[in-house]
């Protein structure tokens, strides 16, 4: 199976900053890679998908980008709004697998 | 708008069953894949199964930790999935999700207790 390894675990941030969180594929996985946003009593919502390219309405601070086996999700101007745990997900090959999260909180 | 909405969760003991539905709209679910992944207590995500549609056979594809007690099955005429969970084990307590091209419903929770 392919393993998804996330860092940090958590961050502290605060509002304006540039946060950049990564994901690591234990083998290849193209583009086939997806951030997910979960906000804390809400279902994760997809943030990017093909790695680079941002679901509709998504604001334009959050960034993917990668291939192969590492891949980035960048928030350039941190807001009030997106302190929440963010996961990566593999759907190159089956079983589809998450990475466990990066926690990401405001100071 | 879509719309994903699970029912069927709630305790259950070890050993049993439990039939999961997954009622869609606002997408053409007859050609859609659909997904099922549960998030544990501790917030890990895992992705547990995928129907594919009727051009493509509804093949189904598990995680290795359900196979043989798990089955996702759909209903187009009713734009419905389901997860058919047999001999449940502690570890499956979770909340499941459906999901499809990027929609996620609103969860169930399972928990398998004495």
């Amino acid at each position: 199976n392919t393993v998804m390894t996330q860092s940090p675990t958590s961050m502290f941030t605060s509002v304006g900053d540039r946060v950049t969180m990564s994901c690591k594929a234990s083998q290849n996985v193209g583009i086939n890679v997806g951030w997910y946003q979960q906000k804390t009593g809400q279902s994760p919502k997809r943030l990017i998908y093909w790695a680079s390219n941002r679901d509709t309405g998504v604001p334009d601070r959050f960034t993917g980008s990668g291939s192969g086996t590492d891949f980035t999700l960048t928030i350039s101007n941190m807001q009030a709004e997106d302190p929440a745990i963010y996961y990566c997900l593999q759907h190159n090959s089956y079983p589809h697998t998450f990475g466990a999260g990066t926690k990401l909180e405001l100071k | 708008e879509v719309q994903l909405v699970e029912t069927g969760g709630g305790l259950v003991q070890p050993g049993k069953s439990l039939k999961l539905t997954c009622a869609t709209s606002g997408f053409t679910f007859s050609t859609a894949w659909m997904h099922w992944v549960r998030q544990s207590p501790e917030k890990r995500l895992e992705w547990i199964a995928r129907i594919k549609d009727k051009s493509n056979n509804y093949a189904t594809d598990y995680v290795e930790s359900v196979k043989g007690r798990f089955t996702i099955s759909r209903d187009d005429s009713k734009s419905s999935v389901y997860l058919q969970m047999n001999s449940l084990k502690e570890e499956d307590t979770a909340t499941y999700y459906c999901l499809s091209m990027g929609y996620w419903g609103q969860g169930v929770m399972v928990t398998v207790s004495s």
